[in-house]
């Protein structure tokens, strides 16, 4: 079956820009996340929903990070005010659950933000 | 402050050799541990897992050892393949805190395997 799909794979913006990142998890899968990798580093942990709502919020580094999944599947990140300390690669991951016993997160192949 | 460390930046190895990569972690609450591998353009993809109450999980040539009062584990694969030139991950969470969702990862190791 198709695997978490992100769009853009790159996308290049100017500081100060609104962009918006799009993930489509694996079908079925309740539970969403997205992290960031900057260069050099493992990814960073943003935010997690189970289903509709955001469970968890707390690794979004500022309120300039907002994400919404409205229907329970397709997600979007949208950053306002781009700065050029954001420009990183955004991965997006799914499982089928959370609360079973360590449910397996699968990535997706990430956007490469780039803010000039 | 890292809290979970992979102190070489990359390893080389001969194909056919044991390659070995390190992993320690600083917070106790760390209850269950993942290797994810990642190949260029592309994202992380699961590997081997264990959790805290094992100290050793076996899936065909890949081996995790965790060594919980040293709060390390490693990775072991044997033998090696060139196809397994990616860098590796490793991952900790927390699940008795109620976080088990919340993935803390390494810098992570470049391996590779020579032909």
């Amino acid at each position: 079956g198709a695997g978490v799909s992100q769009t853009p794979s790159n996308k290049v913006t100017e500081k100060g820009k609104y962009v918006e990142l799009r993930c489509d998890p694996i079908s079925g899968h309740t539970a969403l996340y997205w992290y960031r990798q900057s260069l050099g580093q493992g990814p960073e942990f943003l935010i997690y929903f189970q289903g509709t709502g955001a469970a968890d919020d707390s690794g979004l580094p500022n309120d300039r990070f907002f994400a919404v999944r409205p229907e329970g599947s397709v997600s979007t990140l949208k950053i306002q005010r781009t700065e050029r300390g954001d420009s990183a690669v955004y991965l997006c991951a799914s499982s089928l659950t959370v609360g079973g016993w360590k449910d397996t997160q699968y990535f997706g192949p990430g956007t490469r933000l780039t803010v000039l | 402050d890292q809290q979970v460390k992979q102190n070489s930046p990359s390893l080389s190895v001969q194909e056919g050799r044991i390659s070995i990569l390190n992993c320690d972690y600083t917070n106790s609450m760390f209850d269950y541990f993942l290797w994810y591998k990642k190949y260029p353009a592309e994202g992380p993809t699961f590997l081997i897992s264990i959790s805290s109450i094992k100290d050793k999980n076996e899936d065909g040539r890949f081996t995790v050892f965790l060594n919980k009062s040293a709060k390390h584990l490693s990775l072991h694969i044997v033998p090696s393949q060139p196809g397994d030139s990616a860098v590796y991950f490793c991952a900790a969470s927390a699940g008795s805190g109620g976080s088990n969702y919340k993935l803390t990862f390494g810098k992570g190791t470049l391996l590779t395997v020579n032909p």
